[in-house]
């Protein structure tokens, strides 16, 4: 059975850093992509950004380049998102899930952790 | 970035009735078109992909037509467990877009 489990609610304040992560289970972790889906309170879904755990190929979507960091650890199974320096506009509920696609293809996302809740506050 | 626009953004409907969910692209992105169901405090649900190709275990009441910039997600005879929020999202382009949702609610 496929599982993806994210890590716990963050708390933090306005430049602080913060690195989430999602753990998958029940697949090879290294033939899907993993994206990461920002949703602010009320609001819709963003998709921010892939990575392939085979080799560490990431894509960003232009509104996200250069405001987080996409990794992997192939070796637990788990995906991180990370901010060096958070604001408070950062705060949200931030969703992994596997993609699905075929050969470098990454098309829709199938299995979703429960989401991460960031709050930026000062 | 291909733009996708849904409508209506809230869908009143009793249950047991039919929902028609539209979703419209800026440009053409054939059948690379998803659905997903979300739930408040839940993750979203992948329910049809390719447009039309319903995911693993979602019931037959639901259906995806379309294709190029024209999508409608389709829920016959409307279970209480079917009202939430939908989301169309596009995989034909990158950056991979999702429309704004539609709420289905009770009437």
């Amino acid at each position: 059975e496929v599982q993806v489990v994210q890590s716990g609610v963050e708390v933090k304040k306005p430049g602080e850093s913060l690195k989430i992560s999602c753990t998958a289970s029940g697949y090879s972790f290294t033939d899907h992509w993993i994206a990461w889906v920002r949703q602010k309170p009320g609001e819709g879904l963003e998709w921010m950004g892939n990575i392939y755990p085979g080799d560490s190929d990431t894509r960003y979507s232009p509104s996200f380049q250069g405001q987080v960091t996409i990794s992997a650890d192939k070796s637990i199974t788990t995906a991180y998102l990370q901010w060096s320096s958070l604001k408070a506009s950062d705060s949200a509920i931030y969703f992994c899930a596997r993609v699905e696609g075929n050969g470098s293809g990454f098309y829709y996302l199938n299995y979703w952790g429960q989401g991460t809740l960031v709050t930026v506050s000062s | 970035e291909t733009v996708m626009a849904q409508s209506p953004s809230t869908l009143s409907v009793s249950p047991g009735e039919r929902a028609a969910l539209s979703c419209r692209a800026s440009r053409s992105v054939g059948i690379y078109l998803a659905w997903y169901q979300q739930k408040p405090g839940q993750a979203p649900r992948l329910l049809i992909y390719g447009a039309s190709t319903r995911a693993t275990g979602i019931p037959a009441r639901f259906s995806g037509s379309g294709s190029g910039t024209e999508f409608t997600l389709t829920i016959t005879s409307l279970q209480s467990e079917d009202f939430a929020v939908y989301y169309c999202q596009q995989y034909d382009t990158w950056p991979r877009t999702f429309g704004q949702g539609t709420n289905v609610e009770i009437k």
